[in-house]
C-alpha cells in the first residue's frame, strides 16, 4: 500500500525567504511522487513530477524536489516566497506503471505567506 | 488544447435527492478518475475508467457510481444523497500509456453541498 505523510499542516514564511515543504512517502514499489498546488477556489495544478531520471527535480515557478530514497522523502522547496505562492500544498505518491493511476493524496500543506 | 471540464461547477441538492456530475477529458486522454475533497478527509480516490471500464476503485459505498462513454467524457453519480456527501467532487485525465510516471490534469471541480 502507498502513503504519504506531510508533516506540516501549516507553514508560514516571509515574502522572500525560503521554503520548505516536507513530505515522506511509503510504497510497495517504485513509485511516481508528485506535488500539486491547490489556490483557493481553483483545481489542482502540478508543480512538478519524479521520474527515474533525476533525484532532482525542478518544477514550476522556482519549486524543486528532491527524492531521497534512504530517507523516503520527497521535500518541496523554493529559494525565494512570493506572494502569489500562498495556496495549498499536496504531495503525492503512486504506483509505477500502466493501470496504476490512482493517486495517493497528503494531508496538504497550507502555505502562508507574510508580507 | 482545452483542459479537462466539468459541469456544472456549483449545485446544491437536498437528502435523499441523486446527482450526476459530468467531466470531459483532454483530447485523446482515455483515463478519468474521479475524486472526493472534504475539510475532514482531504482527497480521497473514488474510482478510474479506462476504454469506457471501471479499472481501480476507492473504498466508497456503492451509491458512489460512474461510467465512461466511447468518446472518454465520464459521469459520476451519487444517489440518496447524504449530508456528508457535500464536497468538492474533482475530475482528472490521463495518458495511460506513459507507464514511467502517471501525470494527471485536474478540473476545476464541482462543489456539491447536500442540505
Amino acid at each position: 500500500a502507498q502513503s504519504v505523510t506531510q508533516l506540516d499542516s501549516h507553514v508560514s514564511v516571509s515574502e522572500g525567504t525560503p521554503v520548505l515543504l516536507r513530505c515522506n512517502y511509503s510504497s510497495s514499489y517504485s513509485p511516481s511522487l508528485f506535488w500539486y498546488v491547490q489556490h483557493p477556489n481553483k483545481g489542482l495544478q502540478l508543480l512538478l513530477k519524479y521520474t527515474s531520471a533525476a533525484t532532482l527535480v525542478k518544477g514550476i515557478n522556482g519549486f524543486e524536489a528532491e527524492f531521497k530514497k534512504s530517507e523516503t522523502s520527497f521535500h518541496l522547496t523554493k529559494p525565494s516566497a512570493h506572494m502569489s505562492d500562498a495556496a495549498e500544498y499536496f504531495c503525492v505518491v503512486s504506483d509505477r506503471g500502466f493501470g496504476n493511476e490512482k493517486l495517493t493524496f497528503g494531508t496538504g500543506t497550507r502555505l502562508t505567506i507574510i508580507p | 488544447k482545452a483542459g479537462v471540464t466539468q459541469t456544472p461547477r456549483y449545485l446544491i441538492k437536498t437528502r435523499g435527492q441523486q446527482v450526476t456530475l459530468s467531466c470531459s477529458p483532454i483530447s485523446g486522454h482515455r483515463s478519468v478518475s474521479w475524486y472526493q475533497q472534504t475539510p475532514g478527509q482531504g482527497l480521497q480516490f473514488l474510482f478510474e475508467y479506462f476504454s469506457e471500464t471501471q479499472r481501480n476503485k476507492g473504498n466508497f459505498p456503492g451509491r458512489f457510481s460512474g461510467r465512461q462513454f466511447s468518446n472518454s467524457r465520464s459521469e459520476m453519480n451519487v444517489s440518496t444523497l447524504e449530508l456528508g456527501d457535500s464536497a468538492l467532487y474533482l475530475c482528472a485525465s490521463s495518458l495511460p500509456y506513459l507507464a514511467e510516471y502517471n501525470e494527471q490534469f485536474f478540473g476545476p471541480g464541482t462543489r456539491l453541498t447536500v442540505l
